[in-house]
């Protein structure tokens, strides 16, 4: 059972729109939520979080908005550049107690410049 | 930079035979993770430790142990490789103190199992 989706396997942008990349969970105990990039052939790198007392969370051209009711999370790219390209996950974790995270399958976002 | 590394980066074994994968890291964390990533399953948590000593199963744990003798060091041991743990292994650490408890990845080692 999967406990943290991304249904879009890939995405295409050009450069410059918005990039939306989203999340869905079916845990209610989540309430911690975070992104990561990935380039190929290196780890993961955080890139934005949020916590379930916030329905968004900005970071440059990062935002993350949070729809408890809906479990759902979205991260949005704004402007996106061609440097973006990467797979994106997103993560959720249960905080209280065992610092465990579930990741998602991953989307992998393309900017066409 | 979390200062974790992973060794070896790239490695061919045969099925059947035992291998072992360190993940080093140099900044005191308490929780260290082995994660293995796949396509179509994104990255799952294999096991985890919480202290020296201290370790617990993820989601994906047969077939895998794992030891912490230090902080340092993370190991994770395949006690007989078969071809379906030849995956991309990460280590990971969670650096701790408070939100936003984000986790820090070493650069990945490439398993292949022949």
């Amino acid at each position: 059972d999967q406990q943290v989706k991304q249904n879009s396997p890939s995405l295409s942008v050009q450069e410059g729109r918005i990039s939306i990349l989203n999340c869905d969970y079916t845990n209610s105990m989540f309430d911690y939520f975070l992104w990561y990039k990935k380039y190929p052939a290196e780890g993961p790198t955080f890139l934005i979080s949020i916590s379930s007392i916030k329905d968004k969370n900005e970071d440059g051209r990062f935002t993350v908005f949070l729809n408890k009711s809906a479990k759902h999370l979205s991260l949005h790219i704004v402007p996106s550049q061609p440097g973006d390209s990467a797979v994106y996950f997103c993560a959720a974790s249960a905080t209280s107690g065992t610092y465990k995270y579930i990741f998602g399958t991953g989307t992998r976002l393309k900017v066409l410049a | 930079d979390a200062g974790i590394t992973q060794s070896p980066r790239h490695k061919v074994t045969e099925t059947g035979t035992p291998v072992t994968l360190r993940c080093h890291q140099t900044e005191n964390h308490r929780y260290m993770y082995w994660y293995r990533q796949d396509p179509g399953h994104g990255l799952r948590l294999i096991h985890y430790s919480y202290g020296v000593k201290d370790t617990d199963k993820g989601e994906v744990s047969d077939g895998y142990s794992v030891s912490r003798s230090k902080t340092e060091d993370f190991l994770l041991t395949l006690e007989s490789a078969t071809s379906s743990q030849t995956s991309v292994y990460f280590c990971a650490i969670t650096a701790q103190g408070g939100p936003p408890y984000e986790q820090y990845f070493g650069p990945g080692t490439r398993l292949t199992v022949t």
